[in-house]
């Protein structure tokens, strides 16, 4: 079974330009994070899809970040116009929200992760 | 505020020596605690899942430990290996899928 899916692997641009990011979550997967992480720290959220419904936007710089989910499967992060602070990895993770919340379940499954770097 | 700590930051152990590294969180409510193993420029992968009744899981040379009354977990290496060398990423989660990260443990395991 193919894992989450990302690209691009690495992106180099330079400031004031767009980038986007594509995710393709684990089959099945109804729940799908973007994550920022910067080098040495864990990932912090940056929004959170249940569908193709964002249920948690709060951490999202919405004037400068934009992301999607149409149909409720693949996704894009875009940010625009981008800037020096935003260098890090963005990675995807998904995982499947059932109607039975049990303690062990609700694992992310995350992907490479796209690092993109901003001259 | 939810809180995970982890210590020591980075670690650095001979090949073959056993490590323990260290969780403290701040989180209410508790669902489950996870650690995550991250090589550098991959995505984080699951190791262990303990929940609130449990004190001690292992998942090969990988042992982890979560004293529900003192808010800690630990996970300890056995017999470290090369390929142990990573970030080790302790996750907690709220209630239905909030997930607090810690800032990970950076381990090298020198030959």
């Amino acid at each position: 079974e193919a894992g989450v899916v990302q690209s691009p692997r690495y992106k180099i641009i330079e400031k004031k330009q767009p980038v986007a990011f594509w995710c393709n979550p684990i089959s099945g997967h109804n729940t799908l994070y973007w994550y920022l992480q910067n080098l040495g720290q864990g990932p912090e959220l940056l929004i959170r899809y249940e569908n193709e419904e964002a249920v948690d936007d709060s951490q999202l710089p919405k004037d400068r970040f934009s992301a999607e989910r149409l149909k409720g499967v693949d996704s894009t992060l875009k940010i625009q116009p981008a800037e020096l602070g935003d260098s890090a990895v963005y990675l995807c993770a998904s995982s499947l929200k059932t109607g039975y919340w049990q303690e062990n379940t609700g694992e992310l499954f995350f992907g490479e992760g796209s690092r993109l770097t901003v001259l | 505020k939810n809180q995970v700590e982890q210590s020591p930051q980075s670690l650095i152990i001979l090949e073959g020596k056993n490590c323990t590294l260290q969780c403290n969180y701040t989180v209410s409510p508790f669902s489950n605690l996870r650690w995550y193993k991250q090589d550098t420029g991959r995505g984080p992968v699951s190791l262990t899942i303990m929940t609130f009744s449990e004190n001690t899981k292992s998942n090969g040379r990988y042992t982890a430990t979560l004293d529900a009354d003192t808010k800690q977990s630990s996970l300890h290496i056995t017999a470290s290996q090369l390929s142990d060398s990573a970030s080790y990423i302790c996750v907690v989660t709220s209630g239905t899928y909030k997930y607090i990260f810690g800032t990970g443990t950076r381990l090298k395991v020198l030959a």
